[in-house]
């Protein structure tokens, strides 16, 4: 079946670091795949999207890479700040055959001052 | 563009109880999904509607149920409430690829 599997969180880095949430999925198929982030106390937010092996979707400075031979997405940011802080989901959606998105369970980050 | 919103906020209801969460997708959109995020955890799909008819489900029970309407906006009913169905009840909007998530409708049930 459909998966995602992200790194266990927190992560706790400090202003400007490098970031990296690594994401690996299984699927039948040739799916989408996101990255969401989700502030306190808020809904979910789309923050960059892939449709096909090779594409990079990048957006506030975080990209991702869609790497069909590892079956990855990892999440990147060069220089984190403090307002990063959020949780990070990983999701997934096949592009035909079903329409569910299947997310991660999340990847909780904290920057530091 | 208001974006997908979700009506109430907040919900508190006691076992055996039941409830009706709304949602109204964003402008243009005509896919309407529902998510149960339980505290710490991903987002779960419920199910979603397309062209007022229930399209894909989730591995949930009959006691979740919905419904869309002609404008694309939708309901979220469940019966029976448990108090395992206290969660952060997501609906997001569609046209063609990416969902956009409402603020969600925080349940509890006591």
């Amino acid at each position: 079946g459909n998966s995602v599997t992200q790194m266990e969180g927190p992560v706790t880095l400090s202003e400007e670091a490098f970031l990296t949430i690594n994401c690996t999925y299984t699927a039948t198929g040739y799916p989408s795949l996101f990255w969401y982030v989700q502030y306190p106390g808020e809904g979910l937010q789309l923050l960059l999207k892939a449709t096909k092996a090779d594409d990079k979707g990048s957006n506030k400075g975080f990209e991702a890479t869609y790497r069909k031979e590892t079956t990855s997405f990892h999440l990147e940011k060069g220089s984190v700040q403090v307002s990063d802080s959020a949780v990070y989901f990983c999701a997934l959606i096949r592009t035909s055959g079903t329409y569910k998105y299947i997310f991660g369970t999340g990847t909780r980050l904290k920057v530091l001052a | 563009d208001a974006g997908v919103t979700q009506s109430p906020t907040h919900l508190i209801k006691t076992r055996g109880q039941q409830v009706t969460l709304r949602c109204s997708p964003k402008s243009g959109h005509d896919t309407v999904s529902w998510y149960q995020q339980a505290l710490g955890q991903g987002p779960q799909f419920i199910f979603q509607y397309y062209e007022e008819e229930e399209r894909q489900r989730g591995n949930f029970p009959d006691r979740f149920s919905g419904h869309q309407f002609p404008n694309y906006s939708s309901e979220l009913n469940v019966n029976a409430l448990l108090l395992g169905d206290s969660a952060l009840y997501l609906c997001a909007s569609s046209s063609n690829g990416a969902q956009y998530f409402g603020p969600g409708t925080r349940l509890t049930v006591l």
